[in-house]
């Protein structure tokens, strides 16, 4: 049982780089989001998509993109990495109303020099 | 403010003890509320779902009080094993949760 799959495990990158961190998940749920995890800041919502084809911005999205072409797919763009987004970046997936436990996927380690 | 709100803690506990929890929100027109566990450089996991009547798995007790917009978790009988941070959740209306800071937990001999 997959779940839900996060890479890379860890990056680094250096201010102003792109790169993409990659989601999915094999339970077939419609909902999907990205946190961020900071020291003393809990998760903090960045985006999220309650379907294929539909995204909204979370609570901090600033610097952030995201698409979801497939219901398995959500990947988080950066696209110019600065070091207020080194963090810990979770994916989670939930199935539709009625169960609204999360999975998470095991997290990715991001630090911007 | 935020939405969800809790003691950072650390809560340092001997094992065996009793330790409760509390976590306040806002907007009371919230439906669903939850605890989940993380374990050190892991992902959260979800502990519980917090009903209005209350619930009970083994030795955690969650409560939900709408009356005062907290909700709480109950640990008895501590072991090692419970050494945690302990997030809560709300349900918002997008149907993804808003979760707090959480509460570290350290259960120690």
């Amino acid at each position: 049982n997959a779940g839900v799959t996060q890479t890379p495990k860890f990056q680094v990158l250096k201010t102003g780089q792109s790169m993409t961190l990659q989601c999915a998940q094999d339970m077939n749920h419609e909902y999907m989001s990205w946190y961020r995890q900071d020291p003393g800041m809990g998760l903090r919502l960045i985006h999220y998509s309650v379907g294929a084809g539909i995204t909204d911005q979370g609570e901090v999205p600033n610097g952030y993109n995201v698409s979801r072409s497939t219901t398995e797919d959500f990947p988080l763009r950066l696209l110019s990495a600065a070091p207020s987004q080194t963090s810990v970046y979770f994916c989670a997936s939930r199935s539709g109303q009625g169960n609204e436990k999360l999975f998470f996927g095991s997290g990715t380690q991001l630090s911007v020099l | 403010r935020k939405e969800v709100e809790q003691d950072p803690g650390p809560f340092n506990v001997p094992e065996g003890a009793t330790v409760a929890f509390n976590c306040t929100y806002s907007n009371s027109a919230s439906q669903s509320f939850f605890w989940y566990r993380q374990d050190c450089r892991k992902e959260p996991k979800l502990l519980m779902s917090v009903y209005s009547s209350g619930n009970e798995d083994g030795r955690f007790t969650a409560q939900l009080n709408r009356a005062s917009q907290y909700i709480s978790l109950l640990i008895r009988d501590s072991k090692l094993s419970d050494s945690a941070t302990y997030l809560c959740a709300k349900g918002g209306g997008s149907y993804i949760p808003t979760f707090g800071r959480g509460t570290s937990l350290i259960v120690h001999p």
